[in-house]
């Protein structure tokens, strides 16, 4: 069972610079979402998704794009990366709201 | 404030102690709760759902009141494998799920 998986585990960026992160489920589930956990902060929400074709913006999109062409995968772009976007991104997924997360690995980004 | 709030610890206890760890929500309209596990470095893992009858797994008790505002997690027997981050979650509906900033726990033999 793979669940949800998120690639690349480890990425170093240089300010300007542009990136997808990937994360893809197979367990059919319609909400897929984005966050990105900083020290001290907690999980925020970065864009989130109720199925292909579908997204919205979570707390804190600025930098940030996403699409959602299939059910299976939900990529967040980052179109010019900044020092500010340093942290630990995670993917996750549920089958409906209100149902637990499934989360990813995680990705760790830094941008110098 | 924040939607919803946790003592950030860290909590230092013996192997055996019970430890009990409080979150607090501001969104009256929150429907569903859960407290999650993460471990150093990985993803958060649902640890268990918090319903209002309260409910238990094992050595782990989740409390739910809504008058208060207030969740609560109860940890029998600490084991040196309960170590982590637990984190208190509030889902309030139209796929809005807000997560606290995470208690950590250090259980030492």
């Amino acid at each position: 069972n793979a669940g949800v998986t998120q690639t690349p585990k480890f990425q170093v960026l240089k300010t300007g610079q542009s990136m997808t992160l990937q994360c893809a489920q197979d367990m059919n589930h319609e909400y897929m979402s984005w966050y990105r956990q900083d020290p001290g902060m907690g999980l925020r929400l970065i864009h989130y998704s109720v199925g292909a074709g579908i997204t919205d913006q979570g707390e804190v999109p600025n930098g940030y794009n996403v699409s959602r062409s299939t059910t299976e995968d939900f990529p967040l772009r980052l179109l010019s990366a900044a020092p500010s976007q340093t942290s630990v991104y995670f993917c996750a997924s549920s089958g409906q709201g209100g149902s637990p997360l499934h989360f990813g690995n995680g990705t760790r980004l830094t941008v110098t | 404030r924040k939607e919803v709030e946790q003592d950030p610890g860290p909590f230092n206890v013996p192997e055996g102690a019970t430890v009990a760890f409080n979150c607090t929500y501001s969104n009256s309209a929150s429907q569903s709760f859960f407290w999650y596990r993460q471990d150093c470095r990985k993803e958060p893992k649902l640890l268990m759902s918090v319903y209002s009858s309260g409910n238990e797994d094992g050595r782990f008790t989740a409390q739910l009141n809504r008058a208060s505002q207030y969740i609560s997690l109860l940890i029998r027997d600490s084991k040196l494998s309960d170590s982590a981050t637990y984190l208190c979650v509030a889902y309030t509906g139209g796929f809005k799920t807000i997560f606290g900033a995470g208690t950590r726990l250090f259980v030492k033999a």
